[in-house]
């Protein structure tokens, strides 16, 4: 159980084109749902967090107009990276909390996102 | 704001070469210590949740424990495919986000034959 699937697992885009990546708990309800990004032998950094229903929250330093998160229904969330550049290229992991245990998060494998 | 530190950045054992991973933190109040093993190019995989200090969990050849500051992850005899990075994470409780992961940098383990 608390599997948690990406789409794409990866994409090349020219710069100044959007991108689309999903995030879906397969298995579960997910009431939150988390999206990290992570550059090369760093860490995750949590980028927003999307409660189904409702506006996301957004970490300090992140752009909301530049990746619209949306998270329209209990098992999927949408990240649009727009206008990208080629500095938005990144790893891109999402995560999913289901409401019977308050404190885990579930990892999706991760989107690479190269930008050209 | 909640900090994670964890050492050695990499570490390279030998097959049955037991070691320990550190995990150092700070936070104002934590309601978890999680540690995951990530893949290369893959997602985080949960393996423990730990909520107090002196609390331990096993899962076969890992060992994870807590204290105030800092939790160890304990490898007995590591095969080859215990080889990943594995991540430790914290997560207080007046966070503004109340289920914030704030991750350190990793380490990078790898055993050989």
């Amino acid at each position: 159980g608390a599997v948690v699937s990406q789409h794409p697992s990866w994409v090349i885009c020219k710069s100044g084109t959007s991108v689309k990546i999903e995030c879906r708990s397969l298995d579960f309800q997910a009431t939150t749902m988390f999206w990290y990004r992570q550059f090369p032998k760093q860490s995750l950094m949590l980028m927003a967090t999307s409660n189904e229903g409702s506006k996301a929250t957004y970490e300090q330093g992140v752009e909301k107009d530049k990746f619209l998160i949306n998270h329209a229904s209990l098992t999927l969330s949408t990240l649009t990276v727009t206008s990208a550049h080629p500095e938005d290229s990144s790893f891109y992991i999402c995560s999913a909390r289901s409401g019977r245990n308050y404190n885990e998060q579930f990892f999706g494998p991760g989107t690479r996102l190269t930008v050209l | 704001e909640d900090q994670v530190t964890q050492s050695p950045e990499a570490l390279r054992l030998q097959e049955g070469e037991s070691s320990s991973l550190n995990c150092s933190y700070t936070v104002s109040g934590l309601r978890g210590l999680f540690w995951y093993r990530q893949d290369p190019g893959k997602g985080p995989e949960f393996l423990f949740t730990l909520y107090s200090a002196g609390e331990e969990k096993e899962k076969e050849r890992l060992k994870a424990t807590l204290t105030k500051k800092e939790s160890f992850l304990h490898i007995t005899a590591p095969k080859p495919e215990d080889s990943a990075t594995y991540l430790c994470a914290v997560q207080g409780l007046y966070t503004g986000t109340a289920s914030k992961l704030t991750f350190g940098t990793g380490t990078r383990l790898q055993v050989t034959l």
